[in-house]
């Protein structure tokens, strides 16, 4: 089936420090990747998506890369902020029937002053 | 602009209790969603309905039910309480259709079993 590993958080960094977080899938097709994002006592808010292979995916200054050949869409920030401190989610959807999400663990991110 | 309501947003339940998580969107989305977070696990499906009246499986449905009479509603029943069943719960409701932008999420309930 359809699954979603992420690398293993907590990851804390300095401000302005560059961001990644790995996101590697196992899907049968051509789903659809997405990351979100999770703030202290709030829901998972969409924070950019990509439908596609090569399609890259872009907000708040975070990116990411559909990479059918590596099976990966890892996100990037050139320059993180205190106000990213949050935990972070890889998901997919085969857009088949009910378009079910499988989601990764979830990454914890701190970024200290 | 309400999206995904859920009520309450925190639950102590003692085991053996029931209870009703409730979800209400106003997006007129078909399809919602349960999913459960565990700390460290992510996210899993417990059910999910492509409209009123259909109503369908997830990955950890054991334990709980729901119901879908309208396209706006979408309650979980607990039944009987387990100390297993401590979780945060996020109810989520998405539209169908070849531009899928993904879920819009509630902002979850908070259950504690004791």
């Amino acid at each position: 089936g359809n699954s979603v590993t992420q690398m293993e958080g907590p990851v804390t960094l300095s401000e302005e420090a560059f961001l990644t977080i790995n996101c590697t899938y196992t899907a049968t097709g051509y789903p659809s990747l997405f990351w979100y994002v999770q703030y202290p006592g709030e829901g998972l808010q969409l924070l950019l998506k990509a439908t596609k292979a090569d399609d890259k995916g872009s907000n708040k200054g975070f990116e990411a890369t559909y990479r059918k050949e590596t099976t990966s869409f890892h996100l990037e920030k050139g320059s993180v902020q205190v106000s990213d401190s949050a935990v972070y989610f890889c998901a997919l959807s085969d857009l088949q029937g009910a378009q079910k999400l499988v989601f990764g663990q979830g990454t914890r991110l701190t970024i200290n002053p | 602009n309400a999206g995904v309501t859920q009520t309450p947003k925190f639950r102590i339940l003692k085991i053996g209790q029931s209870m009703t998580l409730q979800c209400t969107q106003d997006m007129n989305h078909n399809y919602m969603y349960w999913y459960r977070q565990d700390p460290g696990m992510g996210l899993k499906l417990i059910y999910y309905s492509v409209g009123a009246g259909i109503t369908d499986k997830g990955e950890v449905p054991n334990g709980y039910n729901v119901s879908r009479s309208t396209t706006e509603d979408f309650p979980l029943r607990l039944e009987l309480a387990a100390p297993s069943q401590t979780s945060v719960y996020f109810c989520a409701s998405s539209y169908p259709g070849t531009e899928f932008s993904g879920y819009t999420f509630g902002s979850g309930t908070r259950l504690t079993v004791v």
